[in-house]
């Protein structure tokens, strides 16, 4: 079955911990995009890569790094220098270019303790 | 002012009921999402339109691009259909597209 995997469902840490959320998608999309959603606001976009090796940052980048070694994988590490790190993160592909219908990943809820 | 505003931001109807969510954006876009949300938090894309109408089973989703407006219709609403329904529109900045989401209208469908 083709999709986008994220790991973990959930996830606790404490402050002042870095965390690493997975995304792997098996759909040959190029392009990848990491999104954080909070109660009452749009979902908001923190980095995005439209080819293997390169990446962008979104409107929230700070406190967040990505890699993009390759095209299936977009892991996401939330570092302590984010402020207020406990939020739904989602991942997403599509087919360049990043207007293009995006699909989804089920979502990682971390909460920091 | 949000550059995508969606209304109402909670629905509640009754089975059967014709259902419609409306999407206004203040900015220039080239195409528009509607997404829909289930309780665990899954995101499904149900269109992507840049202009006229497009159906889905039961799902219409219309947009005039003069007006800035989408509307997204639910026909003889069902229980599974409650939900959180999302617009985002393609805008541009820089040379990137670029999208951007509203707020999301929480769906509620009883019995």
């Amino acid at each position: 079955d083709g999709g986008i995997t994220q790991s973990p469902k959930y996830l606790f840490r404490k402050e002042g911990q870095n965390v690493t959320l997975s995304c792997e998608q098996n759909l040959n999309h190029d392009a990848m995009y990491w999104y954080r959603q909070d109660p009452g606001q749009g979902l908001r976009l923190i980095y995005y890569s439209q080819i293997v090796n390169d990446f962008q940052k979104g409107d929230i980048a700070e406190g967040y790094s990505v890699s993009r070694e390759k095209k299936e994988s977009f892991p996401l590490t939330v570092t302590s220098a984010q402020k207020n790190p406990t939020a739904f993160y989602l991942c997403a592909s599509s087919f360049a270019p990043l207007g293009n219908e995006q699909f989804f990943g089920p979502g990682t809820r971390l909460t920091v303790l | 002012k949000n550059e995508v505003e969606q209304s109402p931001q909670n629905l509640t109807a009754q089975e059967g009921e014709f259902i419609t969510i409306n999407c206004s954006y203040s900015v220039g876009i080239s195409a528009l999402h509607w997404l829909q949300q289930h309780p665990g938090g899954g995101i499904v894309s149900l269109f992507m339109l840049s202009s006229g109408k497009k159906k889905h089973g039961r799902l219409i989703a219309t947009i005039n691009i003069q007006e800035k407006h989408s509307s997204l219709h639910i026909t003889a609403s069902h229980p599974r259909d409650s939900a959180v329904y999302i617009c985002a529109v393609v805008g541009f900045t820089g040379t990137a597209s670029k999208l951007t989401f509203g707020t999301g209208t929480r769906l509620q469908v009883t019995l």
